[in-house]
């Protein structure tokens, strides 16, 4: 069984939508919680990071960590044509080393 | 800015021939690390280092050895490449030993002939 695991995809949405983006994990050590986007032929960038269990937002995107039904989700509103990228999640019981989900390809149409 | 470099962005070798990837950093950042991407693999870590002359191994070493001989830069050798190494492979850095940002590379994409 994987540390991490997260629906491929892909996923398509009409502009505006709100997407919501998850991944589970089996390791109930991890502590740290990120979401990384990567773009077509780019590393991934750091998007949003929430330490222990509750939700955390940034604009049109909140994160939430749910450690007792060790689930994560991303929620973006108002999805726009920028968005359209992979979305990668990311976890980590010693803040050093990191185990990514496989990644969630998202496209949203105009 | 922090800006990770990579050697190239594209490479293709020969089965056997031995393959330098190098990743340079310039943010005087303490942690390194070497994961590759596969599809429906996601990334999975092949090494990384802590300080110049450290180095560990991360979940798939095997085939593969680092170097660190300055801080910013870090290389990622292939001894022998093979064909299941072909891959995109990418290298991070973060500034300390803590829950830091990752911050990538724009990946080597290699393909072993």
């Amino acid at each position: 069984q994987k540390e991490v695991e997260q629906d491929p995809g892909p996923l398509s949405v009409p502009e505006g939508a709100i997407v919501s983006l998850n991944c589970t994990y089996s390791n109930s050590a991890f502590q740290y919680f990120m979401w990384y986007r990567q773009y077509s032929r780019k590393g991934p960038e750091l998007l949003m990071y929430t330490y222990s269990s509750g939700n955390k937002e940034d604009g049109r995107f909140t994160a939430q960590v749910d450690k007792s039904s060790k689930y994560i989700s991303l929620f973006i509103r108002d999805s726009q044509p920028s968005d359209s990228a992979t979305y990668l999640c990311a976890m980590s019981y010693t803040g050093n080393q990191f185990y990514f989900g496989t990644g969630t390809s998202l496209t949203v149409i105009p | 800015d922090v800006k990770v470099t990579q050697s190239s962005r594209y490479l293709v070798k020969r089965t056997g021939e031995k393959v330098f990837l190098e990743c340079v950093q310039d943010m005087d950042h303490e942690n390194m690390f070497w994961y590759r991407q596969d599809p429906g693999l996601g990334l999975r870590l092949i090494y990384f280092s802590y300080d110049v002359k450290m180095k560990e191994k991360g979940d798939i070493p095997e085939g593969y050895s680092v170097s660190r001989e300055k801080k910013e830069r870090f290389s990622l050798i292939l001894e022998s490449a093979s064909t299941n190494q072909t891959s995109m492979y990418l290298c991070a850095s973060t500034e300390g030993a803590g829950p830091y940002e990752q911050y990538f590379g724009p990946g080597t994409r290699l393909t072993v002939t």
